[in-house]
Formats: structure tokens, sequence, C-alpha cells
């Protein structure tokens, strides 16, 4: 069973410039999540999804970052205009959804840098 | 409001004696907790967690943590640590009244040395 799937890996990006970062959940887990970790710090929430629908996005800035789990396809988190703030580690999990306690596998993780 | 601390940036101990990370936490209600290690440029691995039930929890790799709820603390302990172990690990904590969200709050981690 492939765990959580992470794309790119690492992802280089001028200022001005826009990141998409994906993220294929476990096989039948229905329930995603980001997660932001600046170096040497534990991760911060962003957003929580499930299928075609943004559940809690509390955590995410209020400008220039979005995110979409479609009916087909992977999650999508979208940086538009960059800033070398955004630079970070960026994390997926993915849960079954079925319980109220139900764990979150991470995945890899993209590591974004902005020149 | 949800919080984590874990009050060691680092942890040393030397092969083969028993350690332990800890860990406390605050939430308005009753606490879902987890504990996670990381390795160098990967994500994050779940080693366990606390749902309900016995207070010691057991985990992967011979892992296990104690839930305290007058301490509000979940302390992971090893009898035997391993040089292997040595990596950053994340503690976190959900609040079981949060039902509508399911971010997991996490503290700031603590690296774990294992000398040989």
């Amino acid at each position: 069973n492939a765990g959580v799937m992470q794309n790119p890996r690492h992802l280089v990006r001028r200022r001005g410039q826009e990141a998409r970062l994906r993220c294929s959940p476990m096989k039948g887990h229905s329930h995603v999540y980001w997660y932001r970790q600046l170096p040497e710090e534990g991760l911060k929430f962003m957003v929580y999804l499930q299928k075609e629908n943004i559940i809690d996005e509390s955590g995410m800035p209020k400008e220039r970052f979005s995110a979409e789990f479609p009916k087909e396809g992977p999650s999508i988190l979208r940086i538009q205009q960059v800033v070398r703030g955004d630079s970070a580690a960026y994390f997926c999990a993915s849960s079954p959804g079925t319980l109220m306690a139900d764990t979150q596998y991470f995945g890899p993780g993209t590591r974004l840098t902005v020149l | 409001a949800q919080s984590v601390a874990q009050p060691e940036d680092q942890v040393n101990v030397a092969e083969g004696n028993p350690l332990t990370v800890k860990c406390t936490y605050s939430v308005s209600g009753n606490p879902y907790l987890f504990w996670y290690v990381q390795y160098p440029n990967r994500g994050l691995q779940f080693l366990l967690k606390y749902i309900t039930g016995d207070n010691l929890v057991k985990g992967s790799y011979g892992f296990e943590a104690e839930f305290n709820k007058s301490q509000t603390s979940f302390h992971l302990k090893k009898p035997s640590a391993l040089v292997s172990d040595s990596a950053l690990y994340f503690c976190a904590v959900r609040d079981i009244q949060d039902t509508g969200r399911r971010a997991l709050t996490f503290g700031s981690g603590t690296r774990l040395q294992v000398q040989p």
C-alpha cells in the first residue's frame, strides 16, 4: 500500500512566481491536510479538505494561498506571487476519515525555496 | 485554544539506556494525543496515539507513552535506546470536543541523540 505521495520534492521559485504543490493521499483515504514547517520549528496546520470541499482553512494565510481537492486527481496547494517568507517544507497528510480519532499519515514533504 | 509544550530542545542518552521525551498539553476538553518521529529530510512517521482507555500506550519500534491527565502530560519512553532512534520527535494534540476541526497542534520538537 503506497503511502502519501507528494511532488515535487524540491521546488525553487523566484519572488513573484507561482508554486503548485501536489499531494496524492493513501489509497482509501478521503481526508487531506496541509501543514507548513519552518526551519527548526514544528508543523503548523494550514487547511483540511475532503473531496471537493474545504472543511477548515483556519490556518491558511488570507492572501495568495489556496487549496483544492478535486473529485479526481491529487490535492493541490497553490501559492501565488511567492515571497521569501514562503520558503518552508510543506507536508501533506491523509486519513481515512472514518473515525474521529483517525491517524494522519504524512507524505515526505515539498521543500519550497524562494529566491 | 490547544497547545503543546516540549520543554527540551535536545535529549542525549547512551545506547542501551532508557529514554524519555517530555510533552505537556493544554486543551479545553479531553485530548487525542500523538507522537511522530521525523528523520532528516523526511516526512513524519506515526509512532503511537492515545484516544481513551489504558493510560500506557504501546507503539512502533518499542516506544510507549504514558498519558497522565492530572499532569496533562504524555511523555514518550523507550526502555533501551538505539543509535538508530536518533531523530526529531514531535508531540501533537487534538481536542476531542473540536469535532468540526481535525487539525493537529504540534510541539516544537525534541531532538533525540543516542550515543554509541
